[in-house]
């Protein structure tokens, strides 16, 4: 079935470790997103990338870092220079580069810092 | 930064009733978007209006939007408690189109 898979779904952090979180879609899109959303509020965007070997950062940027070698996958690093990386991180697929339309989402990935 | 502010906060009706829902952003946009977000899940898309549109329809879903005002309304008709969950509207902003800014969400909650 076609769609975007992340992982892992939970992952524990100790203070001071950097974690990448995965993102994969087989739906051929051209662009991909990495947002944050704690709880109660709404997403904000950390990176995201319109065409392979290129991305930009969001409104919350600091802290992390992505790459996109290949088109399908689109990993977030959480660097231990983000203070407050404990949050619920969502990835999401659009069709082509400069389309305003529809996301699709994956499942999420639910970080907590111990 | 979130563009869009949702209201309520909260919102709980029974089974059978009309939920509505409403958004309000800052900036000019080129479409706006109504997701659905289920306790622990991933977003799912609900329905698109874009700027030189004013009502849409998408089975029990009415999206309003007045651009002169920047809001718009998201109507639920005859809910069911599987339409539990939490619904954010998110804009595709003119000139930073390619990305979305999401609203704080209303998490709405229907009870038999």
């Amino acid at each position: 079935d076609g769609g975007i898979t992340q992982s892992p779904k939970y992952l524990f952090r100790k203070e001071g470790q950097n974690v990448t979180l995965s993102c994969e879609q087989n739906l051929n899109h051209d662009a991909m997103y990495w947002y944050r959303q704690d709880p109660g509020q709404g997403l904000r965007l950390i990176y995201y990338s319109q065409i392979v070997n290129d991305f930009q950062k969001g409104d919350i940027a600091e802290g992390y870092s992505v790459s996109r070698e290949k088109k399908e996958s689109f990993p977030l690093t959480v660097t231990s220079a983000q203070k407050n990386p404990t949050a619920f991180y969502l990835c999401a697929s659009r069709g082509t580069s400069g389309d305003t339309g529809e996301l699709f989402f994956g499942e999420g990935s639910r970080l907590t810092v111990l | 930064s979130q563009q869009g502010e949702e209201d309520p906060q909260a919102l709980s009706i029974q089974e059978g009733e009309n939920a509505t829902m409403n958004c309000s952003y800052k900036t000019s946009i080129n479409n706006l978007q109504w997701y659905r977000q289920n306790s622990g899940r991933g977003l799912v898309h609900l329905i698109l209006i874009r700027s030189n549109e004013r009502e849409k329809h998408s089975g029990r879903l009415r999206v309003t939007l007045d651009t002169s005002k920047k809001s718009s309304s998201l109507l639920i008709t005859a809910s069911r408690a599987a339409d539990t969950a939490s619904y954010f509207c998110a804009t595709a902003n003119t000139g930073t189109a390619s990305k979305l800014t999401f609203g704080t969400g209303t998490r709405l909650q229907v009870t038999l």
